[in-house]
């Protein structure tokens, strides 16, 4: 297993809520990338964190937003729950720089907006 | 932005025989290509990755291969076994940012 670490494991919510997600990179590690994974799909990129800034976003609205902390640990906020939102959310660490490109992935966290 | 297909979505084999997966993307500018296996309920996890000036890599039963005129890279998995029954999912990224997945295949290895 990978030393990224995921919190909670499990979440429901009703719609309009908030939700904060975290990851705890792995050692070492300073770059974070966040995916939402609906079921039966890939995992869609949401964004990257580089050094405590937000360094690439994919198609994801506003009211998914991120936070990098100096030990490199991450959150993911999300505003204004919709019944879509439901997925499991992972993060990945890697060092940014090239060849230790690797992303490694952390176990996710199941969120169930209802 | 990048768009990465993948096929076959789901692939049957008999134990012993050779899968193989294939995927295409889109940006030309793309050079960096893992494939990760996740199982149920489990993470993803990188079984091996290919970066843009490297044609095929080999790690024991797992191979890729990457056309870049083409624009297309596959997984081979020699002598198959019931533990490499999961789901495989290829992905493409500039420089390790905004990686893209493919939909994933589902590999079902009969014993």
């Amino acid at each position: 297993e990978t030393g990224v670490t995921q919190s909670p494991t499990h979440l429901i919510k009703t719609r309009g809520q908030q939700v904060t997600l975290r990851c705890s990179s792995q050692s070492g590690h300073n770059t974070v990338s966040w995916y939402q994974q609906a079921l039966g799909q890939g995992p869609q990129f949401i964004f990257q964190y580089y050094r405590e800034e937000e360094n690439g976003r994919g198609n994801f609205p506003p009211r998914f937003s991120g936070l990098q902390f100096p030990n490199y640990s991450s959150e993911l906020n999300v505003n204004a729950l919709e019944l879509d939102d439901s997925a499991l959310y992972l993060c990945a660490s890697s060092l940014a720089a090239a060849p230790q490109e690797t992303q490694y992935f952390g176990p996710g966290t199941r969120l169930l907006v209802l | 932005g990048e768009n990465v297909e993948q096929h076959p979505s789901t692939l049957s084999v008999q134990e012993g025989d050779s899968a193989v997966i294939k995927c295409t993307y889109s940006d030309s500018a793309s050079n960096y290509f893992p494939w990760y296996k996740q199982e149920l309920g489990k993470r993803p996890q990188l079984i091996i990755d290919i970066r843009s000036n490297v044609g095929e890599k080999k790690d024991q039963r797992i191979a890729v291969t990457l056309n870049k005129t083409a624009k297309h890279f596959s997984l081979h998995i020699t002598e198959t076994q019931p533990e490499d029954s999961a789901v495989y999912f290829c992905a493409a990224s500039i420089d390790n940012n905004d990686m893209r997945f493919g939909a994933g295949t589902r590999l079902t290895v009969k014993p």
